[in-house]
């Protein structure tokens, strides 16, 4: 079955505390992205990849890292979370941005 | 990139034909338009896309005018079940992807 995954599907963390969340597609798409969503701001695009060791920064980067060694794969690493940083994430592929975007199930973070 | 404008919300009933309108007036020249429908907690699902004219899938058709500075959602005979926001997308220019606040549709009995 064609699907994005995402782990963890929630978490709750503390402030300061790194914690990375992970994203795998088995579609072979070489465009995958992450986006926040919260509540009266839509989907926000944080970062996007365009093929393995290829990223770039989307519309809401500050705090956030990600990395493609694998094209299955774009973990989004939250270095030193931020009480501002609890929302619902989503990762998604396609096979370019003008593709049907594939999303994930969702990962929703509390940072306390 | 194609910044997008949507209402924010529309209600219905069950039964009715739905047009959710979107506007990009500064839509490029190789921008496509696509829309996603996202039910709560979950991720957006990919709908219909279009470049001009007409498209129609088994889930709903899309109307994109000449000048191609608006484009139409339009869900025929909508059920509570379409009950969701729904999200113009313009794609095309940079690989960056905006997708606003999106439609919320209530659909009643």
């Amino acid at each position: 079955e064609a699907q994005v995954t995402q782990n963890p599907r929630y978490l709750i963390t503390v402030t300061g505390k790194k914690l990375t969340v992970t994203c795998s597609q088995n579609m072979n798409h070489e465009y995958m992205s992450w986006y926040r969503q919260d509540p009266g701001l839509g989907l926000r695009q944080i970062y996007y990849s365009m093929n393995v060791e290829v990223t770039d920064k989307g519309d809401v980067p500050e705090g956030y890292k990600v990395s493609r060694k694998e094209k299955r794969n774009f973990p989004l690493i939250l270095e030193s979370p931020s009480p501002n940083q609890t929302s619902l994430y989503f990762c998604a592929s396609s096979t370019g941005p003008k593709g049907a975007q594939y999303f994930g199930p969702g990962t929703r973070l509390l940072v306390l | 990139l194609a910044k997008t404008t949507q209402p924010i919300s529309m209600d219905s009933y069950e039964g009715q034909e739905v047009n959710i309108t979107c506007s990009h007036n500064n839509i490029a020249t190789n921008d496509y338009i696509t829309w996603y429908q996202q039910f709560p907690s979950q991720g957006p699902r990919f709908i219909i896309q279009g470049y001009k004219t007409k498209v129609t899938n088994e889930v709903a058709s899309l109307f994109i005018p000449a000048d191609r500075k608006s484009s139409t959602l339009s869900l025929p005979r909508v059920s509570l079940s379409d009950t969701a926001v729904y999200y113009c997308l313009g794609t095309g220019g940079g690989n960056k992807l905006t997708f606003g606040t999106g439609t919320q549709l209530k659909v009643e009995l």
